[in-house]
């Protein structure tokens, strides 16, 4: 089954300790993101990668960082978690490739830094 | 990347068709229009994406005029299980990797 799969789905930690959430689709798509939800201000984009060691920041990505060394995986890394990191998290993928194409997302993963 | 206006909730009653209209006056020659669905504390799932004219899937219809300035998302029959949260997309090759999500038609179906 064409999925893309985010672990974990919830999380609570405290400020400052290092964390990862991981991301992996396995539809060999190209591109990945990373989203951030949050009442009132939407779907934001954290981070993108276009292709293996390829990343390339979003609209809000302070605070956060990526790593793309398989094609597969996209890692969302957060060094110094801070409780405005609060948030619903979505990684998504797509194969691109020359028009718009179909974006698959995953199941979320609602962070809550203390 | 064109901006998209579409209304901010609606309400219908269970097997009523919706047709939910988004604008995109700027919306330009390469770019397709897509609509996503997301349910409360899910991922958005992809509804249907269209250039032109009509498109219809198992899903849902898109209508889309011959000046591409607004768009139509119709949903025959809806039922419970379809209220949520739609959103109108625009754009091109970009927008594959880098979606922008309006503040999306809260969609609430009665019974």
């Amino acid at each position: 089954e064409a999925q893309v799969t985010q672990n974990p789905r919830y999380l609570i930690t405290v400020t400052g300790k290092k964390l990862t959430v991981t991301c992996s689709q396995n539809m060999n798509h190209e591109y990945m993101s990373w989203y951030r939800q949050d009442p009132g201000l939407g779907l934001r984009q954290i981070y993108y990668s276009m292709n293996v060691e390829v990343t390339d920041k979003g609209d809000v990505p302070e605070g956060y960082k990526v790593s793309r060394k398989e094609k597969r995986n996209f890692p969302l890394i957060l060094e110094s978690p801070s409780p405005n990191q609060t948030s619903l998290y979505f990684c998504a993928s797509s194969f691109g490739r020359g028009r718009a194409t179909e974006a698959f997302f995953g199941q979320g993963t609602r962070l809550t830094v203390v | 990347l064109a901006k998209t206006t579409q209304p901010i909730s609606m309400d219908s009653y269970e097997g009523q068709e919706v047709n939910i209209t988004c604008s995109h006056n700027n919306i330009a020659t390469n770019d397709y229009i897509t609509w996503y669905q997301q349910f409360p504390s899910q991922g958005p799932r992809f509804i249907i994406q269209g250039y032109k004219t009509k498109v219809t899937n198992e899903v849902a219809s898109l209508f889309i005029p011959a000046d591409r300035k607004s768009s139509t998302l119709s949903l025959p029959r809806v039922s419970l299980s379809d209220t949520a949260v739609y959103y109108c997309l625009v754009g091109g090759e970009d927008s594959s990797y880098k979606l922008i999500f309006g503040s999306g038609t809260r969609l609430l179906v009665r019974p």
